[in-house]
């Protein structure tokens, strides 16, 4: 079983929908929590970074980390079809600069 | 600005043969850090380098991988004698300092072994 856990999808939904994106982890020394969008033959891009339990909200984007049932997620409200991509979970120990990736799930925005 | 720029962005090699890699960071950037990104997976970390000096290399997955940042900028990923499993994509990525600060990535390089 690995460290970081990521249905890849692929996740397909209508324009304007409410995503869902998950991810589940085993380490509980895991306290940077991240997720980054990746568009195709891209780099990933940080989306959001959030520190220990706790909500964080940003535009469209909010992340939620729930520290005792070892899962995050990221919800993208008012979907776009320039949301479509690969969004990869990301979570690192404290004081640690390596981060442990998620395999990423891939959604699509139909217009 | 630019971004971190890395070259060249496709690459077919022979099994065996010897490929060079190069990651250009931001300008700046104290912190570069290499990653392996297999079809379907999420990035994987190779090494980290804080100026020049390499300071983890404990994601290389063999002595055929080898990086060097020799003046604290320009990077280079060599990996001899190419193995298929080697196939993937290498991404780059610099940081304004090191830790825990925000990663910024290169577009990668596809490496494909035949």
């Amino acid at each position: 079983q690995k460290e970081v856990e990521q249905d890849p999808g692929p996740l397909s939904v209508p324009e304007g929908a409410i995503v869902s994106l998950n991810c589940t982890y085993s380490n509980s020394a895991f306290q940077y929590f991240m997720w980054y969008r990746q568009y195709s033959r891209k780099g990933p891009e940080l989306l959001m970074y959030t520190y220990s339990s706790g909500n964080k909200e940003d535009g469209r984007f909010t992340a939620q980390v729930d520290k005792s049932s070892k899962y995050i997620s990221l919800f993208i409200r008012d979907s776009q079809p320039s949301d479509s991509a690969t969004y990869l979970c990301a979570m690192s120990e404290g004081g640690s600069y390596i981060p442990t990736f998620g395999r990423g799930t891939s959604l699509i925005v139909h217009p | 600005g630019a971004g971190v720029s890395q070259s060249p962005r496709y690459k077919v090699a022979k099994r065996g043969q010897d490929v060079a890699l190069r990651c250009d960071p931001i300008s700046g950037h104290v912190s570069l850090f290499w990653y392996q990104q297999a079809l379907g997976q999420g990035p994987e970390f190779l090494t980290y380098f804080q100026n020049e000096a390499q300071l983890d290399k404990s994601g290389l997955p063999s002595d055929r991988f080898f990086a060097e940042r020799p003046e604290g900028s320009v990077s280079t990923l060599k990996i001899q004698r190419t193995q298929q499993e080697d196939s993937a994509v290498y991404l780059c990525a610099s940081s304004l300092d090191g830790s825990t600060d925000t990663q910024y990535f290169g577009p990668g390089t596809r490496l494909t072994v035949l």
